[in-house]
């Protein structure tokens, strides 16, 4: 069965500085993950995801994610965080040989001025 | 290019009531997923259409069914309204080969009193 933990749900960080939103996954086989982005009152937003190949997934906004087979873990990272980014950010994984998404908990983030 | 849309926004029904929902996928994609996401929770999957058929359902009650059209447009119905389907209820479309990214609209807002 597949699953995904965020273990933190606040992370506060100052603007102008780098951003980690940790999350970690268990899949059967190979793993399909996702972050996506939701704004207040919003839809979710599609950031980055990892099928295969580099370890080091670029996305939208400047983000970008870490893809860490030993710790089957996928941090979502930016080098430098605007006011702008505060949201809530979940990380999901697609089930194996179907088509749908399981998904965490969900990270806040404020980036404070 | 338009994206995921669905509607209507917002609703409010009353327990015991019957609600329609409509989602239409973005171009290209034939296959519609229907999220649950409780405040404060992560997306839950409902069930997925493809080829106008239900391929996956997630752990919800028969009391959630649903419809996809020849367009690839979809409609979540839920009979039988409880105060716990107070939620935002979102679509996501995709293409039902590859590795693809899953696209969600803004969602509906249910409330049930």
């Amino acid at each position: 069965a597949q699953s995904v933990a965020q273990p933190e749900d606040q992370v506060n960080v100052a603007e102008g500085n780098p951003l980690t939103v940790k999350c970690t996954y268990s899949v059967s086989g190979n793993p399909y993950l996702f972050w996506y982005v939701q704004y207040p009152n919003r839809g979710l937003q599609f950031l980055l995801k990892y099928i295969t190949g580099d370890n080091l997934v670029k996305g939208s906004y400047g983000f970008e994610a870490e893809f860490n087979k030993s710790q089957t873990s996928f941090h979502l990272k930016k080098p430098s965080a605007l006011v702008s980014d505060s949201a809530l950010y979940f990380c999901a994984v697609r089930d194996t040989g179907a088509n749908n998404l399981f998904f965490g908990t969900g990270t806040r983030l404020t980036v404070i001025p | 290019d338009a994206g995921v849309t669905q509607s209507p926004t917002h609703l409010i029904k009353t327990r015991g009531q019957q609600v329609t929902l409509r989602c239409s996928p973005k171009s290209g994609h034939d296959t519609v997923s229907w999220y649950q996401q409780a405040l404060g929770q992560g997306p839950q999957f409902i069930f997925q259409y493809y080829e106008e058929e239900e391929r996956q359902r997630g752990n919800f009650p028969d009391r959630f069914s649903g419809h996809q059209f020849p367009n690839y447009s979809s409609e979540l119905n839920v009979n039988a309204l409880l105060l716990g389907d107070s939620a935002l209820y979102l679509c996501a479309s995709s293409l039902r080969r590859g590795r693809n990214t899953i696209y969600f609209g803004e969602g509906s807002w249910l409330t049930v009193v």
